[in-house]
C-alpha cells in the first residue's frame, strides 16, 4: 500500500509570493491534516479536513487555508509569504476518525524555504 | 488548552545504558503516540497508547500510559546508535487536533 505522498519535496519561495503543497493520502483514507515544524515553534496543528470539509483548525492567520477534493488529495496554501513560513510543511492522514483508528500516517513533507 | 511537556529536550547516552523519556500532559486525553524523528526525515509512528495502563514494546523501546497522572514513558533498554533520533510525544482527545511535544533529542554516544 502507497503511503502519504506530497509534492513538491522542496521549494524556494520570494516573501509576498503564494505557494499551494499537495498531499495524496493513503488510499482510502478521508482524513488528512496538516502541520507546520519549525525550530523555533516545533510541531503546530494547521487544519484537518474531513470528507472535503475543514474540521478543526489551528491558531495559524488567514494566509494558510487549504482544501480537500472528492478523491481525499488535499491541498494548502500560504499566501503573501514572510520568512517566518520557512518551515517542514507535513501532511498526515487517517483512515477515519473513530477512536480505535485514528493513526495518522504522515508524509515525507514539503520543505519551503522563503527568501 | 491541552499542553504537553516533553523532558529532558536533549539526552545523551552511551551505548548499552537504559533511559526515560517523559511526557506529561495538561488535560483529559484518551490517545497518545509517540513518534521518531530522523534529521530532515518525517515522523514515523511507534507507538499509540489508548488506555490507562497501556504498555507496549517493540525491540529496544517501551511505552507505557498513566492516564491518572496524565504522563507517558518511553523507556530505551540498552541503547543502541541506530536509536538515535528525535522523539515526539502527541496527544489527542475526541477528534480533536494531534498537540506535540517539544520533542526529545536523543544522541547515542558508542
Amino acid at each position: 500500500k502507497a503511503g502519504v505522498t506530497q509534492t513538491p519535496r522542496y521549494l524556494i519561495k520570494t516573501r509576498g509570493q503564494q505557494v499551494t503543497l499537495s498531499c495524496s493520502p493513503i488510499s482510502g483514507h478521508r482524513s488528512v491534516s496538516w502541520y507546520q515544524q519549525t525550530p523555533g515553534q516545533g510541531l503546530q496543528f494547521l487544519f484537518e479536513y474531513f470528507s472535503e470539509t475543514q474540521r478543526n483548525k489551528g491558531n495559524f492567520p488567514g494566509r494558510f487555508s487549504g482544501r480537500q477534493f472528492s478523491n481525499s488529495r488535499s491541498e494548502m496554501n500560504v499566501s503573501t509569504l514572510e520568512l517566518g513560513d520557512s518551515a517542514l510543511y507535513l501532511c498526515a492522514s487517517s483512515p477515519d476518525r473513530g477512536l480505535l483508528s485514528y493513526e495518522q500516517y504522515f508524509g515525507p513533507g514539503t520543505r519551503l524555504t522563503v527568501t | 488548552e491541552l499542553k504537553v511537556e516533553q523532558n529532558p529536550l536533549f539526552l545523551s547516552m552511551q551505548e548499552g545504558k537504559n533511559y526515560t523519556i517523559y511526557c506529561n500532559y495538561s488535560t483529559t486525553s484518551d490517545r497518545l503516540y509517540w513518534y521518531r524523528q530522523d534529521p530532515g526525515k518525517s515522523l514515523e509512528s511507534l507507538f499509540v497508547l489508548l488506555s490507562n495502563g497501556a504498555v507496549k514494546q517493540e525491540g529496544r523501546l517501551m511505552a507505557s500510559l498513566d492516564t491518572k497522572a496524565r504522563l507517558s514513558t518511553l523507556h530505551i533498554t540498552a541503547a543502541v546508535h541506530d536509536l538515535s533520533a528525535t522523539y515526539f510525544c502527541a496527544v489527542s482527545f475526541g477528534n480533536e487536533k494531534l498537540t506535540f511535544g517539544t520533542g526529545t533529542r536523543l544522541t547515542i554516544i558508542p
